[in-house]
């Protein structure tokens, strides 16, 4: 079992449905963060919680909602999504502090 | 603003061969450089991890050198197989002050090692 776990592998979803991915991590770790990773573009910061508190919202549209409701479990509430924003979700998590991310094999999102 | 770039973007090689990737940073303010593999669909493998002290780490056939000053980071791979082939990533941390682990990527070298 890998120490972050992402569901669903895959998802496909119309632009007015409600779907939430999921991420538990088993490391014990106190931060956790989403990133999104579309065709030929960097891997992009979307938001980090750092002891169960969201301390960073990188700009992203309010069709986006995470939450993180323990240090275990991250996940991210989409609804009225766009094409565009299919992509690879992945999620991470770490120590506070100097320590490596781990990260999810991520969420495959097809918007249609 | 930190930006990162990685040189080549795809690397075609023969198997056995040693190998180097290159990352670059504009903001030599880090914290640390880490390197991940990615296989096709899949999430980020950690590779290494160097903080702003270090100067290089290795792990099995892989090294990772720093130089901070120059904002470069090099990673060597000797013998390739196969199974190294990947997309190799580079990400930098900086040295903001906040205490979780915001990381700015490169896009990537997408390597090829054919037998």
């Amino acid at each position: 079992e890998t120490g972050v776990t992402q569901t669903p592998r895959h998802l496909v979803m119309g632009m007015t449905n409600k779907k939430s991915l999921k991420c538990e991590q088993h490391l014990g770790h106190n931060a956790m963060y989403w990133y999104k990773q579309s065709a030929k573009k960097p891997l992009e910061l979307m938001f980090v919680y750092s002891l169960e508190e969201r301390v960073e919202n990188n700009s992203v549209p309010s069709r986006f909602s995470p939450e993180c409701p323990n240090s275990s479990h991250l996940f991210l509430h989409l609804h009225t999504l766009q094409p565009e924003d299919s992509a690879l979700y992945l999620c991470a998590s770490s120590q506070v502090g100097n320590s490596p991310l781990h990260f999810g094999n991520g969420t495959r999102l097809t918007v249609t | 603003k930190q930006e990162v770039t990685q040189i080549p973007a795809a690397l075609s090689v023969p198997e056995g061969e040693n190998l180097v990737l290159n990352c670059s940073f504009t903001d030599s303010a880090i914290y640390n450089l880490q390197w991940f593999r990615q296989d096709p669909g899949k999430g980020l493998t950690s590779l290494l991890l160097i903080q702003s002290s270090q100067r290089e780490q290795t792990s099995g056939r892989l090294n990772a050198s720093l130089d901070k000053s120059s904002g470069r980071s090099t990673l060597y791979i000797a013998a390739s197989q196969p199974g190294d082939s990947a997309t190799y990533l580079c990400a930098v941390r900086g040295a903001g002050g906040t205490s979780y682990g915001k990381l700015t990527f490169g896009q990537g070298t997408i390597l090829t090692v054919h037998p």
